[in-house]
């Protein structure tokens, strides 16, 4: 099976654009979770989508939003992009919403916001 | 709210030295930990994980875990390393109310000289 991918994986913005990304999971797999990854905070939480609808979303403003389509592929939107915006924004699938399933990664997609 | 705390930022070990890395977890109900490594220049991928069961967990390339309810912990060891065990090494934990949100610890650099 393919593993996770992210489009595109590097991305260059400056502050005040707007950003999308796409994720596309293993196929099969229904849910799909959202990550920001930077060197000071770590991997934090963006939200996580199932069956085309958010089940979790974490604490990033409303400049963050997200969707996903009958086929299970995902994307994330960052309106009005800040400079604290640059990180590298990772994409997880699961097969189902159960807690015991482990989260299969993508590469991540790497934002730079000048 | 969950919370994870990983101990040590930064570890360096030589070839055949035992390793254990801390975890701790916060949270006051019934949780599900992974230990996902992170090799160079690769996406983060699942070491091992721990539902329920035996508190003692196997995990890929001679990693295990303890999991202490008590102590609220879940450190991961490995008897002797390796130089391709040089990654980084974070501790997860989600709670079966919140299935697809995943609250990560800030990783452990591990490098171990050959």
């Amino acid at each position: 099976k393919a593993g996770v991918t992210q489009t595109p994986r590097y991305l260059i913005k400056t502050r005040g654009q707007q950003v999308t990304l796409s994720c596309s999971p293993i196929s099969g797999h229904r849910s799909v979770s959202w990550y920001q990854q930077t060197p000071g905070q770590g991997l934090q939480f963006l939200f996580e989508y199932f069956s085309e609808t958010q089940r979790n979303k974490g604490n990033f403003p409303g400049r963050f939003s997200g969707r996903q389509f009958s086929n299970s592929r995902s994307e994330m939107n960052v309106s009005t992009l800040e400079l604290g915006d640059s990180a590298l924004y990772l994409c997880a699938s699961s097969p189902t919403s159960g807690s015991h399933n482990e989260q299969f990664f993508g590469p991540g997609t790497r934002l730079t916001v000048l | 709210a969950q919370s994870v705390s990983q101990h040590n930022h930064h570890v360096i070990l030589s070839e055949a030295a035992s390793l254990e890395l801390g975890c701790n977890y916060s949270y006051g109900g019934t949780v599900n930990l992974f230990w996902y490594v992170q090799y160079p220049g690769q996406h983060l991928q699942l070491l091992l994980k721990y539902f329920s069961g035996d508190p003692l967990v196997k995990g890929i390339k001679g990693f295990e875990a303890e999991f202490i309810k008590s102590k609220f912990s879940f450190n991961l060891r490995k008897p002797s390393v390796q130089w391709s065990d040089t990654a980084e090494y974070f501790c997860a934990v989600n709670a079966e109310t919140n299935a697809g949100k995943s609250t990560f610890g800030d990783g452990t650099t591990l490098t171990v000289k050959p």
